[in-house]
């Protein structure tokens, strides 16, 4: 069966600094993969997915991701973090044909002034 | 274009007691998904449903919990006796289709506390 595992639970980083929060992934077909973010109080949120096209996925607000096979990884970047990216963000992995959604179990991202 | 809806979003009741939480997942959405997510978790799927029909409940307790999408359409997931450990936060998801990459939209959930 697909897991993730995501290696940070919570970063803290400084506005205007790189983000880089990592996903390890487990799976025995092709995966689909994912980053969803939940801002307090609101619905999780699709910032990005990967589905076997370009490695590279870029997704909302500047967040993007690269799909590494022989890493298992899919590690979630941003160039610059703003004040409004303080999230929780989870690491999905689904596989076998149908959208059976494993998340790992969250980074929390602390953006500081 | 109104999103995935729950209610309540907060109950408090005690232990033993019954409690039913509702869901309305975006139109046209045929796929629809119960989760739990325990503090500091990432949610787990409890039950998905493709159209009326429960696909996958696998992790559904089922001495306790139970769930309806009757006409495919909307929700309703029930606890019957709650006990401490259910409190939680139990999500609501739909999708347009059941397929492995396919986008699932989320509510906001509804936040259980049993006393």
């Amino acid at each position: 069966a697909q897991s993730v595992t995501q290696l940070d639970s919570h970063v803290s980083v400084s506005e205007g600094t790189p983000v880089l929060l990592r996903c390890n992934y487990s799976s025995s077909y092709s995966p689909s993969l994912f980053w969803y973010v939940q801002h307090p109080n609101k619905g999780l949120q699709l910032l990005l997915k990967y589905t076997s096209a370009a490695t590279l996925v870029k997704g909302i607000n500047g967040f993007e991701a690269e799909f590494k096979k022989s890493e298992t990884s899919f590690h979630l970047t941003k160039p610059s973090a703003h004040m409004s990216d303080a999230a929780e963000y989870f690491c999905v992995v689904s596989e076998g044909g149908n959208n059976d959604m494993r998340f790992g179990a969250g980074t929390r991202l602390t953006v500081k002034p | 274009e109104a999103g995935v809806v729950q209610s309540p979003r907060y109950k408090i009741i005690e232990k033993k007691q019954p409690v039913a939480f509702w869901c309305n997942p975006i139109s046209g959405h045929n796929t629809l998904y119960w989760y739990l997510q325990n503090l500091g978790q990432g949610p787990e799927l409890l039950i998905r449903y493709e159209n009326e029909e429960a696909v996958d409940d696998s992790q559904l307790p089922k001495d306790r919990f139970s769930a309806e999408r009757l006409k495919g359409v909307d929700s309703t997931l029930k606890i019957q006796p709650a006990e401490l450990g259910d409190s939680a936060v139990y999500l609501c998801a739909s999708s347009s289709t059941g397929l492995q990459d396919t986008e699932a939209f989320f509510g906001q959930g509804t936040r259980l506390t049993v006393v």
